[in-house]
């Protein structure tokens, strides 16, 4: 069973403050693959990243950045110089590719809000 | 179309009622997802569709939820019955090319929210 653990229900941050948002999962697959997902106060999901389970090099993109771990089995991703356009919940998502894992598994999410 | 569209974005009924919730996905995708997103809860998984067929049903809470989906396209959740605990917010989204590839990246819509006094 595939399981993913947002620990963080909420997080408040003040503008300009560097804020990372944990994700740890767990899976028997050997591949597998790692997503984040924004969902804005207008409601609809949107994709950030996806990365798969061989591939451990952290990526960055403007003010984002993911560090995936295998050995801690963690997928954290990282807001440096956050903006209140950044409030919203985040979602950590896990899929595998055999039997019914490659249905996506979502954490509960984490509410960031960033106070001006 | 150019993204998946809900219907109704707003729900209420009473206790008892039978509602649909309707899902158009993206022109060409062949996998559909539905999942429930409760306060505090995440986002549940109710039922994946590949074209037609829905090779996982396991997330569908009872026997008062189906769906079904036609001609490859357009899916409807219905919850019969429906009761307190069914309220929150029902999302549909779909991924191409499908298939079971865990590589498929999600686009959603805004949402169904049903309300059941």
């Amino acid at each position: 069973a595939q399981k993913v653990t947002q620990a963080q229900t909420e997080i408040s941050v003040v503008e300009k403050e560097d804020v990372t948002l944990d994700c740890v999962y767990e899976t028997r697959d050997t591949t597998y693959y790692l997503f984040w997902y924004k969902q804005p106060p207008s409601g609809e999901l949107v994709f950030l990243i996806r990365r798969n389970s061989f591939d451990e090099q952290n990526e960055i993109s403007g003010r984002y950045s993911w560090n995936f771990q295998k050995s801690t089995s963690s997928f954290n991703f990282t807001i440096t110089a956050s903006q209140v356009v950044d409030s919203a919940v985040y979602f950590c998502a896990l899929s595998g590719v055999r039997g019914g894992s490659y249905i996506p598994t979502f954490g509960r999410g984490t509410s960031l809000i960033v106070h001006p | 179309g150019a993204g998946v569209s809900q219907s109704p974005s707003n729900k209420v009924t009473e206790k008892g009622k039978d509602v649909e919730l309707r899902c158009d996905p993206i022109s060409g995708h062949t996998a559909l997802y539905w999942y429930r997103q409760s306060l505090g809860q995440g986002l549940e998984f109710l039922i994946y569709f590949q074209g037609n067929s829905a090779p996982d049903k396991s997330g569908l809470p009872s026997d008062r939820f189906s769906a079904e989906r036609t001609g490859g396209s357009v899916s409807t959740l219905t919850i019969q019955r429906t009761q307190q605990e069914d309220s929150a917010v029902y999302l549909c989204a779909s991924s191409s090319p499908g298939g079971f590839s865990g590589a498929n990246v999600l686009t959603f819509g805004a949402g169904s929210r049903l309300t059941v006094l």
